[in-house]
């Protein structure tokens, strides 16, 4: 019973490719993310969606371009990957509400995806 | 300056022993702080939330400072269990739609 699951769970490719990265969710949450986690350990986030809809997006290249098919998918397709682009990626999601209840709520991370670009 | 910094570690526990690490968080509107585990190669996973007053967990204590912006955990009786990286984890106001702001973590390692 995996509540975030991600697909695949590495990639190792090649520099100027395009790849893409799934993420599915089987919790009922109407919140995903995207975070990247580099060489050093620090986990950034990079985008999120609510409903579908794009709530978040930190500076990240035009290169990157999430997708949210429905509230229990997000996938990450990145353009002409550059050496800089391997990290590991996590997916995760959330319930968010408009309210001060959303303060505490948990967010659960997907298992990883290791991208390595050569 | 990071938004959330903590120190890297690590910090070699025997076991039994007990070990504390703080954060220091840059942004006074933050609203909400975590402690979030991550074992080496896998996800990070919810440790505890950290309220105003201070909780505890078992084992876990938790304290908040926000005239000084800082977080601290304290692990009693330690396992080899609990070697893993620990990360502080800030949420800004409820506008901020579930952002977290994570620190770099802190290691620890439990030895027998």
């Amino acid at each position: 019973d995996t509540a975030v699951s991600q697909t695949p769970k590495y990639l190792v490719t090649q520099m100027g490719n395009d790849k893409s990265i799934k993420c599915e969710q089987n919790l009922g949450h109407d919140t995903m993310y995207w975070y990247k986690q580099d060489s050093k350990k620090f986990l950034k986030i990079m985008f999120s969606y609510n409903n579908k809809e794009l709530i978040i997006n930190e500076t990240v290249p035009n290169r990157f371009s999430p997708k949210s098919p429905d509230k229990a998918h997000l996938n990450l397709h990145i353009n002409s990957l550059e050496l800089g682009d391997s990290a590991v990626y996590f997916c995760a999601s959330s319930q968010e509400l408009r309210t001060e209840d959303n303060l505490y709520n948990e967010q659960f991370f997907g298992p990883g995806t290791r991208l390595t670009v050569l | 300056r990071k938004e959330v910094e903590q120190d890297p570690g690590p910090f070699n526990v025997p076991e039994g022993a007990t070990v504390a690490f703080n954060c220091t968080y840059s942004n006074s509107a933050s609203q909400s702080f975590f402690w979030y585990r991550q074992d080496c190669r896998k996800e990070p996973k919810l440790l505890m939330s950290v309220y105003s007053s201070g909780n505890e967990d078992g084992r876990f204590t938790a304290q908040l400072n926000r005239a000084s912006q800082y977080i601290s955990l304290l692990i009693r009786d330690s396992k080899l269990s609990d070697s893993a990286t620990y990360l502080c984890v800030v949420k800004g106001g409820t506008d901020s739609w579930g952002k977290l702001q994570f620190g770099a973590g802190t290691q620890v390692v439990v030895t027998p």
